[in-house]
């Protein structure tokens, strides 16, 4: 079954606690992509890969890393969580450039910092 | 930084009233315009990706249009049903990246 999958689905951490949130998608896609979504903001795009080895910024990069070794993961890093990265996390794939592809959507990881 | 707005940011309709809703995008450096259908506790999932001016998409009782110029395109529910209930977002597309709007969350009483 083509599908994009996310882990943990729930994460309740502490400040400062190094975390990934693995994304793994089966569809041979070379677009990923981490979302971030917050009441009333809609999904803000947090990081995004191109292909293998080729990540750039989203609008809201600050206090993220990725990294894309292979083509198939795309983890996403918070080496210090703080209390304002509470959030729901979504990773999504396509088969190229969003623009012209729709793109595959993980469950979504709750993370709660305390 | 582009902004997507939504609108109305929430609906209320009985089953069986058509309704539509907004999504206006920067129109320069334009590249497609995606919506995506949302329920709650799943992943959004894709409804149309347009890319052309003029353009009109549909799907069973829902369609699209999408006006590239002046920066809008609308999404309509025929006969809204209860199980229409859910988040709608779009999303402007640029040459690598995506924006997403708020959302309209419709809600279908039966």
């Amino acid at each position: 079954e083509a599908q994009v999958t996310q882990n943990p689905r729930y994460l309740i951490t502490v400040t400062g606690k190094k975390l990934t949130v693995t994304c793994s998608q089966n569809m041979n896609h070379e677009y990923m992509s981490w979302y971030r979504q917050d009441p009333g903001l809609g999904l803000r795009q947090i990081y995004y890969s191109m292909n293998v080895e080729v990540t750039d910024k989203g609008d809201v990069p600050e206090g993220y890393k990725v990294s894309r070794k292979e083509k198939r993961n795309f983890p996403l890093i918070l080496e210090s969580p703080s209390p304002n990265q509470t959030s729901l996390y979504f990773c999504a794939s396509s088969p190229r450039l969003a623009t012209h592809y729709e793109q595959y959507f993980g469950p979504g990881t709750r993370l709660t910092v305390t | 930084i582009l902004n997507v707005e939504q609108s109305p940011q929430s609906l209320h309709v009985q089953e069986g009233d058509s309704t539509n809703f907004t999504c206006s995008f920067p129109s320069s450096n334009f590249y497609a315009l995606h919506w995506y259908r949302w329920e709650t506790a799943k992943s959004p999932e894709a409804l149309f990706v347009m890319t052309l001016n003029g353009d009109e998409k549909k799907k069973g009782r829902i369609s699209a249009t999408l006006n590239t110029k002046e920066g809008y395109s609308y999404l309509y529910i025929k006969g809204s049903q209860p199980e229409d209930s859910a988040t709608y977002l779009c999303a402007s597309a640029g040459a690598n990246d995506m924006r997403f709007g708020a959302g309209t969350r419709l809600t279908v009483k039966p």
